[in-house]
C-alpha cells in the first residue's frame, strides 16, 4: 500500500543552523510533491510544491528537493528562527487526483 | 480576501448521532476537499468536490458523505456517529483541483463523539 514517511521524532535545531526535514515514500508514483506548515490547533498553511520533473525549488529561506529515484524529498529552513517551529506536513498527489499526506515532523528551533 | 471558514470550530456529539459541517472557500475557488486529522492516522483525504460534482472520494466508510452548493459552499455529513470519528475536521479550496495543490485551509472543527 501507499506509505510516505516523515521523521517520527521531533527535531531540535539551534536557531541560525539550518533544518533539514525528510519526505520518504513508497508504493506511489506522484506527480507532485507538496509542503505545509501547521501550528498547534491551525489548519495546515501551504508552503512549497514541486512537480516531479523538476529538481529543486526555492522560496526566500526553504527549499525543496525531489528525487524521484530514491523516492525522497527534502525540505530545508536556512537560517532558521524559533518562529519556524511548527510541525511540517509533506503531501504526494498524481494523476487520479488523490493526496496523501505524511503525519509531519515537529521542529523545535531552539533559540 | 477572507480565507476558509468552518462552522461550528468545536461540537461534542454522542455514538449514533449525526453532524454536519460547514465550509465557506475562498471566493473564487472552485474546488473544496475535506479531511479527517487524528493522532494516529495524521491527515487523511475524504472527498473533493469541484463544480458541484464529487471528484474523488477517500477510503472512508458511506457514513461519510458531502456535497457542494452553487456557490461553492461545502457541507459534509458523518452518519451514525463511532468513538473513532473523533477528530479534526478539515476542509481546504483551491482555484484548481486537489491533484495541483495550493490548498487553502480552514481552523477545522474539532468534533468530539462520547
Amino acid at each position: 500500500s501507499q506509505k510516505i514517511e516523515q521523521n517520527s521524532e521531533a527535531l531540535n535545531i539551534q536557531e541560525g543552523k539550518t533544518a533539514t526535514l525528510t519526505c520518504n515514500y513508497t508504493n506511489y508514483s506522484p506527480a507532485y510533491l507538496q509542503w505545509y506548515r501547521q501550528d498547534p490547533g491551525r489548519g495546515p498553511v501551504f508552503l512549497l510544491l514541486i512537480r516531479e520533473n523538476e529538481k529543486e525549488k526555492r522560496k526566500e529561506r526553504l527549499k525543496v528537493t525531489f528525487d524521484t529515484t530514491l523516492k525522497q524529498s527534502l525540505f530545508h529552513i536556512t537560517a532558521s528562527q524559533p518562529a519556524d517551529s511548527a510541525t511540517y506536513l509533506c503531501a504526494l498527489s498524481n494523476r487520479d487526483d488523490k493526496i496523501i499526506f505524511g503525519k509531519g515532523t515537529r521542529l523545535h528551533i531552539l533559540p | 480576501k477572507a480565507g476558509v471558514t468552518q462552522t461550528p470550530r468545536y461540537l461534542i456529539k454522542t455514538r449514533g448521532q449525526q453532524v454536519t459541517l460547514s465550509c465557506s472557500p475562498i471566493s473564487g475557488h472552485r474546488s473544496v476537499s475535506w479531511y479527517q486529522q487524528t493522532p494516529g492516522q495524521g491527515l487523511q483525504f475524504l472527498f473533493e468536490y469541484f463544480s458541484e460534482t464529487q471528484r474523488n472520494k477517500g477510503n472512508f466508510p458511506g457514513r461519510f458523505s458531502g456535497r457542494q452548493f452553487s456557490n461553492s459552499r461545502s457541507e459534509m455529513n458523518v452518519s451514525t456517529l463511532e468513538l473513532g470519528d473523533s477528530a479534526l475536521y478539515l476542509c481546504a479550496s483551491s482555484t484548481r483541483t486537489v491533484y495541483t495543490g495550493e490548498l487553502f485551509f480552514g481552523e477545522g472543527s474539532r468534533l468530539t463523539v462520547l
